[in-house]
């Protein structure tokens, strides 16, 4: 089945900076890719998605790219602001990686 | 906007004991989902459910497990003798078309405390 590897397990930047958090892949097969944000006692949220025929997307502060070959997808948040404090999972094939807690300081 | 909705939201049962969790998902999806979520650690995927029968399951997902679509609009999760290692938050999702495709929504969970 697939597996998949999330890092970092933490990360903390400063308001304003970027924030990028990765994760790879083990079944080549997996073509969907999607990113959850989750915030304390919610279920996960979609924030972006992407699938395997595109190498890249964006929607305001948030892009994700992805190299199939490598089988990596990475999330990339700019302009990071305190209320993206929060944990942020990758998927693929319906599992998830282990998480990111993000905690963006004023 | 239309949502998926578990019930209860927190569930304390005694070890040994079965429970039930229910969800109502989402009114036109097609594929059912459960996952759970120890404190503190990954989503990890229990079961997925389509077209009346199980699609994939997990590892984790034993004999103590069964899925149900009792009627049009309710997908549950039995355990059947709940042990402590069970004590978790379990999250029902659902989609349009399968989540190896398409997104899952998720709803806001169910904490189940085993005692």
């Amino acid at each position: 089945g697939e597996n998949v590897e999330q890092h970092p397990s933490t990360l903390s930047v400063q308001e304003g900076d970027s924030a990028v958090i990765k994760c790879t892949y083990s079944d080549s097969a997996s073509n969907y890719f999607p990113w959850y944000k989750q915030e304390l006692g919610k279920g996960p949220q979609l924030i972006i998605d992407i699938r395997s025929n595109v190498g890249e997307k964006k929607d305001q502060r948030i892009a994700v790219t992805l190299n199939k070959t490598a089988k990596h997808f990475s999330l990339h948040i700019t302009e990071t602001q305190p209320e993206d404090s929060a944990v942020y999972f990758c998927a693929a094939s319906m599992r998830f990686g282990a998480g990111t807690r993000l905690t963006v300081k004023p | 906007e239309p949502e998926v909705t578990q019930t209860p939201s927190h569930q304390v049962t005694q070890m040994g004991q079965e429970v039930i969790l229910r969800c109502v998902p989402i009114s036109n999806h097609l594929y059912f989902y459960w996952y759970r979520q120890i404190l503190g650690q990954k989503v990890e995927f229990l079961v997925s459910f389509y077209n009346n029968e199980i699609s994939e399951k997990s590892e984790i997902f034993d004999d103590q497990f069964s899925v149900e679509r009792p009627d049009g609009s309710n997908f549950t999760l039995k355990i059947r003798s709940t042990k402590l290692e069970d004590s978790a938050m379990y999250f029902c999702a659902s989609s349009s078309r399968s989540a190896l495709d398409t997104e899952a929504f998720f709803g806001q969970g169910t904490r189940l405390t085993v005692v």
